[in-house]
């Protein structure tokens, strides 16, 4: 079964320092994974997607993610935070099967202080 | 291009009502899953709906149930509410073709709310 362990439940960083959120999956096959982001009260955005093609992915807002199958590690990073990237980011697998339902990860609380 | 849009926003029950949800999946797009995610936690699968028929389902009971219309928009229906059912509730809409399902792109969602 897949799965996604996000290490990390709450990270905080000063604005303008780089972001690493770290996201660990499981996986019987080459899963797709994608990150999405949550602002307060606010749907899923879409910020990048790994689906076997570049193992470095590069997302919206200055975001990018590393595939590593050595260490089956997808994490996330950005060079320089931003304080609209305060928000709640998922590390999710998709299922593969006839609805390639995604799994979500708990979830990484991004604060970011001026 | 319209996105993914949900309707109520919020909403407020009792223990034992019933309620719908709605779902106007992106254009261009014929499968809508559903999924809830509970105050804290990462979002879990409800079910898919594909050409009007149910595509697969997760871990949910009966009572959770839903539609899927000619123009791809869905419902979501509980029954029987109880309290552990509030939380917020996303849809997302994708593209099928080829057999296979592509990006899920999310809704706002309705946080529902049972007393």
């Amino acid at each position: 079964a897949q799965s996604v362990t996000q290490l990390d439940s709450h990270v905080s960083v000063s604005e303008g320092t780089p972001v690493l959120l770290r996201c660990n999956y499981s996986s019987s096959y080459s899963p797709s994974l994608f990150w999405y982001v949550q602002h307060p009260n606010k749907g899923l955005q879409l910020l990048l997607k790994y689906t076997s093609a570049a193992t470095l992915v590069k997302g919206i807002n200055g975001f990018e993610a590393e595939f590593k199958k050595s260490e089956t590690s997808f994490h996330l990073t950005k060079p320089s935070a931003h304080m609209s990237d305060a928000a709640e980011y998922f590390c999710v697998v998709s299922d593969g099967g006839a609805t390639n339902k995604l799994i979500f990860g708990t979830g990484t609380l991004l604060a970011v202080q001026p | 291009e319209t996105g993914v849009t949900q309707s109520p926003t919020h909403l407020i029950k009792t223990r034992g009502q019933q309620v719908t949800l709605r779902c106007s999946s992106q254009s261009g797009h014929n499968t809508v899953s559903w999924y809830q995610q509970a105050l804290g936690q990462g979002p879990q699968f409800i079910f898919q709906y594909y050409r009007e028929e149910e595509n697969g389902r997760g871990n949910f009971p009966p009572r959770f149930s839903g539609l899927q219309f000619p123009n791809y928009s869905s419902e979501l229906n509980v029954n029987a509410l109880e309290l552990d059912d509030s939380a917020l509730y996303l849809c997302a809409s994708s593209p099928k073709s080829g057999g296979r399902i592509d990006t899920q792109y999310f809704g706002p969602g309705t946080r529902l709310t049972v007393l």
